[in-house]
């Protein structure tokens, strides 16, 4: 069972313009969901992450939007930029338990 | 801090070989875990340990992985005898607890290819 369901699988996107990655889950006990930024060939890292008891984060060009009641949140990456390449993971948690991650989506920034 | 070490970077072997892949934790940390990353499966919980204990292994596939964390400063994941299917790049990760909260930190991984 798929617990945290991440979509698109792929993005491409302009340089400039807006990448968006959505996530569902299921658990309504999960109180925590970061995002995590892998490059090739580095591991994974966490890049923001967001608690329900906000409904939205943003840091820099980077922004979390919650939605609790749909159970789903989604990245919007603003002025994305080739440098933004990447692939993401976002995943959830709850309180004293390990890290569920989504499949991942590659973004392509075009230059 | 050099962050989460793993070796080798890099290790091609042959179709039922033992291959032992390496992990050293950032000091202070006291959980780990071990991640396999697929294009097909995504990331993949194998195992992970918290003071040196195994907490959880049921993501390992089957009776031929096996890991060990003699201290908390090392790990190690071995695959004995190893398949093809097993081609994969191997994470290690640890954290200051188990919990997601916490934030994980990756090394760069293993990419093993079994031929």
């Amino acid at each position: 069972q798929q617990q945290v369901k991440q979509s698109p699988q792929s993005l491409i996107v302009q340089k400039g313009g807006i990448s968006i990655i959505n996530c569902a889950y299921e658990n309504t006990a999960f109180d925590y969901f970061p995002w995590y930024q892998q490059f090739p060939g580095k591991g994974p890292a966490l890049l923001i992450a967001i608690r329900p008891d906000v409904s939205e984060k943003k840091e820099g060009r980077f922004t979390i939007s919650f939605n609790k009641s749909a159970k789903q949140f989604s990245l919007h990456i603003m002025d994305s930029q080739p440098g933004d390449s990447a692939t993401y993971f976002c995943a959830a948690s709850r309180t004293g338990d390990k890290i569920i991650f989504g499949k991942g989506t590659r973004l392509h920034i075009l230059p | 801090d050099a962050g989460v070490i793993q070796s080798p970077r890099h290790e091609v072997t042959e179709m039922g070989q033992e291959v032992t892949l390496r992990c050293k934790p950032i000091s202070g940390h006291n959980s780990l875990f071990w991640y396999r990353q697929t294009m097909m499966r995504g990331l993949e919980l194998l195992i992970y340990f918290n003071n040196n204990v195994p907490i959880d292994d049921s993501g390992m596939p089957e009776d031929r992985f096996s890991a060990k964390m003699p201290n908390a400063s090392f790990s190690t994941l071995k695959i004995q005898p190893s398949e093809p299917r097993d081609s994969a790049v191997y994470f290690c990760a640890s954290s200051l607890a188990y919990a997601g909260n916490y934030g994980y930190t990756f090394g760069s991984g293993t990419r093993l290819t079994v031929v």
